[in-house]
């Protein structure tokens, strides 16, 4: 692992589904970040992780939730897909509140 | 919250052309970064450049706080230089970073 790996790169999801987007990264970063891509919306914030133990809200939290047990891991979980979440889904991760990010390759969900 | 704005949002240039892309941001900011999404989707961190001037390469970026933009330039551009540039802020509470709607770049051999 070098840098974010995040899983699975692409899913295709049945409205209702339970569905989880893991994200890992080797880093040792403090910060770690999902963001959601929408053509026209650029990217938006869901939810955010100051440092393990932790986790805040960003712009478009509804729907989704995530958890943060250890510095290295930050799955974004939706619990009852719709096909407005259907995205690409990136993670990122930073030293802190002011380093540069760097960001995973993406996961793109399409709920049907 | 925080706006980010972008200009232009389309650009065309001819290899070997420089551009300039502007970001205008509309509050105090402590962290200020560009990104390049390339065809494949892949978002790489060029800058991180909360103020001041720095160079990479052909590129460069320089942060006016107190006038609130950032400017990133690319000069003798070449084709593996198209794709989207997005600019992004975040608030003065942390690092969470606001995106501007990017500025998609098409260099034409």
């Amino acid at each position: 692992i070098a840098g974010i790996t995040q899983a699975p790169t692409s899913q295709i999801l049945a409205a209702g589904r339970r569905m989880t987007l893991r994200c890992t990264q080797d880093m040792r970063h403090n910060a770690m970040y999902w963001y959601r891509q929408d053509l026209g919306l650029g990217l938006r914030l869901i939810h955010y992780s100051n440092t393990a133990g932790t986790t805040g809200k960003g712009e478009v939290p509804d729907g989704y939730s995530v958890s943060r047990a250890n510095t290295d891991d930050f799955p974004l979980t939706l619990a009852s897909a719709v096909p407005s979440q259907t995205s690409v889904y990136f993670c990122a991760s930073s030293e802190g509140g002011s380093g540069g990010y760097t960001f995973g390759s993406g996961t793109r969900l399409t709920v049907v | 919250g925080i706006q980010v704005e972008q200009s232009p949002p389309d650009l065309i240039l001819q290899e070997g052309a420089n551009s300039t892309l502007r970001c205008n941001f509309s509050d105090s900011v402590n962290n200020l970064q560009w990104f390049h999404q390339n065809p494949w989707g892949q978002l790489i961190n060029l800058f991180y450049i909360p103020s001041g001037t720095k160079q990479n390469g052909r590129l460069s970026a320089t942060t006016v706080a107190t006038e609130r933009y950032s400017l990133l330039y690319i000069s003798s551009s070449q084709t593996t230089d198209s794709g989207v540039y997005f600019c992004a802020a975040a608030y003065n509470q942390g690092g969470k970073l606001i995106f501007g709607q990017g500025t998609e770049l098409s260099v034409k051999p």
